[in-house]
């Protein structure tokens, strides 16, 4: 069966201008998450979307990012007006444990981002 | 919120010895705990996981202890190999449901 899927793989952009980053959760998982590694660094939370519930936006690190989820299906990152901080490794992960069951993550391999 | 601290951030072991890396953790609500090992160019992938009403809990070579008193937890991985060589991540799932990580630990296992 097929993982969580990540596209694109690498982007690269100029600053200022905004990105879109797309992840394709393993079907049937209610849960979704994004998280941002930086360069030799941990992984930093980004957001989480369960279900129909409204997103838990508090790892979101300014207002130039966001991101939506369409049902339990795909989610888009966006990061708009690029700043060579966001360079980074996108993370997007789902899980098929509803709110409190705990478990696994499935990871994707990742959305490589660099600003210039 | 949660805030968890891993140490150390690298740790280098020959063949067949132990290595071990511990985790701190603030958030006494917290309940599950799992280990996620991260090859180069992959994202992380579950290793060993324990939930807060258990001890210990032990697969093959790798097993994790959690002190909930402590707050804290640790993983030892027993006759490291070469594969073994990687980043690990502990991780905490808050009372929001959300996993909070540590900062890493970058494992090299020399033959």
């Amino acid at each position: 069966g097929a993982g969580v899927s990540q596209s694109p793989s690498n982007k690269v952009t100029e600053k200022g201008k905004d990105v879109e980053l797309r992840c394709d959760p393993i079907s049937g998982h209610t849960a979704l998450y994004w998280y941002r590694q930086r360069l030799g660094q941990g992984l930093e939370f980004l957001i989480y979307f369960q279900g129909n519930s409204a997103p838990d936006k508090s790892g979101l690190p300014s207002d130039r990012f966001s991101a939506e989820r369409t049902g339990e299906s795909v989610s888009t990152l966006t990061i708009q007006r690029t700043q060579q901080e966001d360079s980074a490794v996108y993370l997007c992960a789902s899980s098929p444990w509803g709110r409190g069951g705990g478990g696994e993550l499935f990871f994707g391999e990742g959305s490589r981002l660099t600003v210039l | 919120g949660e805030n968890v601290e891993q140490h150390p951030s690298t740790l280098s072991v020959q063949e067949g010895d132990s290595a071990v890396i511990k985790c701190t953790y603030s958030d006494s609500a917290s309940n599950y705990f799992p280990w996620y090992k991260q090859e180069l160019g992959k994202g992380p992938q579950l290793i060993i996981d324990i939930r807060s009403n258990v001890g210990e809990k032990k697969d093959q070579r790798i097993a994790v202890t959690l002190n909930k008193t402590a707050k804290h937890f640790s993983l030892h991985i027993t006759e490291t190999q070469p594969e073994d060589s990687a980043v690990y991540f502990c991780a905490a799932r808050d009372n929001t449901d959300k996993l909070i990580f540590g900062t890493g630990t970058r494992l090299q296992v020399f033959p």
